[in-house]
């Protein structure tokens, strides 16, 4: 089962404008991550933020988390179209008993910075 | 350089033949992952595993295999009981399971023909 959902599917702005995707995840997490895609690539981790972290930056990226809301959000300032590409939230979500743990993915947000 | 390799980058199957994906980490992490991507949809994981010799299960695991003999390898067998095999795979690998970020390889491109 998928642990993240974000939103929006997609999203496409113009290139110099702010973009904002949300994540909102069900159970309780130690950690948030969010990674992007290129089409056809590997996925690159971009941001960590801990459950016990609220706000967290790198460079143009902003991450914020409510554990209250179970929910995230990636902001990326001053898009380029070089940010066109598809971001994905990770958290680690317990599968099954025994005490063993895995990192699931949402569906992503496929952004569209038009030049 | 270090980093995580997936070969072959395209792969082509004939129905009912079994087939196996590498994936290498010379990073020195302990965890290893498989995730299957379909076209405009998120990562499913397959199989993990936190250490050599020890693989779990994840959400959509039957019809494949996997094998951890060595901590820089974990091969993907995808198996003729596999129904829809066709999808983009992605390996990763991370230091810790869940508390680090993961590294990921460039995907293999798997399909039935």
């Amino acid at each position: 089962s998928q642990q993240g959902e974000e939103d929006p599917q997609a999203l496409s702005i113009q290139e110099g404008e702010n973009a904002t995707m949300n994540c909102s995840y069900k159970t309780s997490i130690n950690n948030l991550q969010w990674y992007r895609q290129n089409s056809g690539r590997g996925l690159v981790h971009l941001i960590l933020i801990r459950s016990n972290e609220r706000e967290k930056h790198s460079g143009r990226l902003r991450v914020t988390l409510d554990t209250s809301k179970k929910s995230s959000s990636l902001l990326i300032t001053a898009s380029r179209a070089a940010d066109t590409a598809s971001y994905f939230c990770a958290t680690d979500a317990f599968i099954g008993g025994g005490g063993a743990d895995g990192l699931t993915f949402g569906k992503g947000t496929h952004l569209i910075i038009q030049p | 350089d270090g980093g995580i390799t997936q070969s072959p980058k395209y792969l082509f199957r004939k129905e009912g033949q079994n087939v196996t994906l590498s994936c290498e980490q010379n990073l020195n992490h302990d965890a290893m992952y498989w995730y299957r991507q379909d076209p405009g949809q998120g990562l499913r994981l397959i199989y993990y595993s936190q250490i050599v010799n020890d693989f779990q299960k994840g959400d959509i695991a039957e019809g494949y295999s996997v094998s951890r003999e060595k901590k820089e390898s974990f091969p993907l067998t995808v198996t003729s009981a596999q129904k829809n095999p066709t999808a983009f795979y992605l390996c990763a690998s991370s230091i810790v399971q869940g508390v680090t970020e993961a590294f990921f390889g460039q995907g293999t491109r798997l399909t039935v023909v």
